[in-house]
């Protein structure tokens, strides 16, 4: 299995909604990734999960929570977006060698969420 | 610190024709290379990635790519493109030592086939 599963594909949800997307992948991968990505641009990333831990948050604002329950699962939750918010999530995951991350990384199809 | 500069944000060729898209980086450290290719609403697919092997890489639906470190360069080949090409292309880099878990992406290009 060499799949990164996303859900759900598609999400409206208003300012004031709370909501989760979920990611999840059976390779083994023990480093996993949230990017968002807006239209015609590459996909910045967010958060970065290594073992299970938070490693890096690219300084996204508190109302984006990722959670990371095992190391198949990465859930990112919402809550109090704002319109601008609107854009492609996507989840990834990679290998890890040593402690460090290998970065070939294998992306889901990502969720499209729009704010209302 | 490390970045990558995507010449061209848009392509466009006739199916049968070249495909060349150009990919420079810049990296401090030996660099990992990759290339990814995204179709309209899905998600990021690997097409081939350098990781200081061979200079010359294959990938999968016929593209290659070849590390030039001269040039600081990694461009995207393919000697025949067909329509199910269309679509845009990240090139990406990470650096090989030290925390190497960040891709930075190039800005795309978004090639176009013709019949």
């Amino acid at each position: 299995d060499t799949e990164v599963t996303q859900t759900p594909k598609h999400l409206v949800m208003g300012m004031t909604n709370k909501k989760s997307l979920k990611c999840e992948q059976h390779m083994g991968h023990r480093a996993m990734y949230w990017y968002k990505q807006k239209a015609k641009k590459p996909p910045e990333l967010m958060f970065v999960y290594s073992y299970e831990k938070l490693s890096i948050n690219e300084s996204v604002p508190s109302r984006f929570s990722p959670e990371c329950p095992n190391s198949s699962l990465l859930n990112l939750h919402l809550h109090a977006l704002q319109p601008e918010d609107s854009a492609l999530y996507l989840c990834a995951s990679s290998r890890t060698r040593g402690g460090q991350t290998y970065n070939e990384q294998f992306f889901g199809p990502g969720t499209r969420l729009t704010v209302l | 610190a490390q970045s990558v500069t995507q010449l061209g944000s848009h392509v466009s060729v006739s199916e049968g024709a070249l495909v060349l898209l150009r990919c420079n980086y810049s990296s401090s450290v030996p660099p990992y290379l990759f290339w990814y290719v995204q179709y309209p609403n899905q998600g990021l697919q690997l097409l081939l990635k350098y990781t200081s092997a061979a200079t010359l890489v294959k990938g999968i639906n016929g593209f290659e790519a070849e590390f030039k470190k001269s040039e600081t360069s990694f461009h995207l080949t393919k000697p025949s493109a067909h329509m199910s090409d269309a679509a845009e292309y990240f090139c990406a880099v990470s650096s090989s030592g030290g925390s190497n878990y960040k891709l930075t992406f190039g800005k795309g290009t978004l090639l176009t086939v013709n019949p």
